[in-house]
């Protein structure tokens, strides 16, 4: 079973502070990573996807990758309150099975 | 750019009932649309792959004679759930994508509830 692996949380920060959101798959071969944002009652959007190992950066957000180690992550700085949302970590599973597969996600709580 | 539709966004209906629900890619064409499906609190399940123009792939537990799916163009799949209980009621999300690989957009999501 191709799994992937996220704390369910929730992991509270305070606003300001960076927020470090980790998550891990079992699939080696996978090359394509992603990281959704979902507010409660609301579908998945989009906020970062990562291919290569190292770090990407875009505005707030750093989604960090590790091929070797099968870990990947998302950082958050200077998060405030409408960052307080569940963030999916997601993988495309390799050998052809054409799906994206999702963790359970990690529920955020920024407070004032 | 990279939209998805899906319509209707809540219905509730009677045990027993289908119910049709739509997932349109409106600037993009969607070889592929995938559809999930999410319990309270719980992440989202591969139920099913839709190919325009072939069969759908149905995940393993799923049945396809409940959840028929047809993807009749590069920008609509359809998902009936044929004869709906109560146990169905849940949310239901497409989502598409502009290639092979490429992040999956998701639409708004359907609740639905069967009474």
């Amino acid at each position: 079973q191709k799994e992937v692996e996220q704390n369910s949380g929730p992991l509270s920060v305070p606003e300001g502070a960076i927020a470090s959101l980790n998550c891990t798959y079992s699939d080696r071969g996978s090359q394509s990573f992603f990281w959704y944002r979902q507010y409660s009652g609301k579908s998945p959007e989009l906020i970062m996807f990562i291919y290569s190992n190292g770090d990407k950066e875009d505005g707030r957000f750093t989604a960090q990758l590790n091929k070797a180690s099968q870990y990947v992550s998302l950082l958050i700085r200077d998060s405030q309150p409408s960052d307080s949302a569940t963030y999916l970590c997601a993988a495309f599973l390799s050998g052809g099975y054409n799906k994206l597969i999702f963790g359970a996600g990690t529920r955020l709580a920024v407070h004032p | 750019g990279a939209v998805v539709s899906q319509h209707p966004s809540r219905v509730i209906c009677k045990s027993g009932t289908s119910v049709k629900i739509e997932c349109r890619s409106l600037d993009f064409q969607a070889t592929t649309m995938f559809w999930y499906r999410q319990f309270p609190k719980k992440s989202l399940m591969l139920m099913a792959t839709s190919n325009e123009g072939s069969k759908a792939t149905y995940e393993q537990g799923v049945e396809k004679d409940k959840f028929l799916i047809n993807h009749a163009s590069l920008t609509l799949s359809t998902l009936t759930v044929t004869s709906a209980h109560p146990e169905d009621s849940s949310f239901y999300i497409c989502s598409a994508r502009e290639a092979v690989a490429s992040p999956l957009h998701f639409g708004n999501g359907t609740r639905l509830t069967v009474t």
